[in-house]
């Protein structure tokens, strides 16, 4: 079946500075969505991308649906302490149901 | 608009026991989907639910059923509990499922004894 791979499991990185982080899958998608996670709580749909090549931005978060349909990044500028959790991403193509990367844990040390 | 709620948040449970969860989808959406989400395994995809027919299922024991109203608010129930059972169980709704963009409620944090 469909699997999703995200680089990388963890990091640890000093406020103020960017963040990337990406999702790969063995089979193309149709649709990407990013979430974020804090302990305990649902996740939270940060971007959501429905096109190879698109680029979004929500406040200091930048996601892009890569052109070959097989990846998409994250990236968080000037990060914050409040950016600390585990960032999911999720694909789909049309009429299925979407499968869950297994999360990048994000640690900021002030 | 209101998000998805889920009840209750936290259960405490003993093995053979059986459990309902219920989550309640964010107004005018139609698709409800269940996912079991533990540290070992991540989220996992257990059904969704697209007017009050199951629409898909994942690969868990049948165990694990569901239903939804026509209210759209759905429930989840998990039979003859055990300990491997304990877990985040989540629900998220879009408006009309599968592909389209789903957002989720805040969780039932399931522990079974």
């Amino acid at each position: 079946g469909q699997q999703l791979n995200q680089s990388p499991q963890s990091m640890f990185i000093q406020e103020g500075e960017d963040v990337s982080m990406n999702c790969t899958s063995s089979s193309i998608f149709n649709t990407w969505l990013w979430y974020k996670q804090d302990p305990g709580e649902g996740p939270v749909l940060l971007i959501a991308l429905y096109k190879a090549g698109e680029l979004t931005s929500n406040g200091r978060l930048t996601a892009q649906f890569g052109i070959t349909r097989k990846d998409s990044f994250l990236n968080i500028s000037a990060s914050i302490p409040s950016d600390v959790g585990i960032y999911f991403c999720a694909g789909a193509n049309y009429g299925q149901n979407f499968v869950f990367g297994p999360g990048t844990r994000l640690s900021v040390l002030p | 608009k209101a998000g998805v709620t889920q009840t209750p948040r936290y259960l405490i449970k003993t093995r053979g026991q059986q459990v309902t969860l219920s989550c309640s989808p964010i107004s005018g959406h139609r698709s409800v989907s269940w996912y079991q989400q533990t540290p070992g395994q991540g989220l996992q995809f257990l059904f969704e639910y697209f007017s009050e027919t199951q629409r898909n299922k994942g690969n868990f024991p049948g165990r694990f059923s569901g239903r939804q109203f026509s209210n759209s608010r759905s429930e989840m129930n998990v039979s003859t509990l055990e300990l491997g059972d304990s877990a985040l169980y989540l629900c998220a709704s879009s408006l009309a499922g599968r592909e389209e963009t789903q957002y989720f409620g805040p969780g039932t944090r399931l522990l079974v004894l």
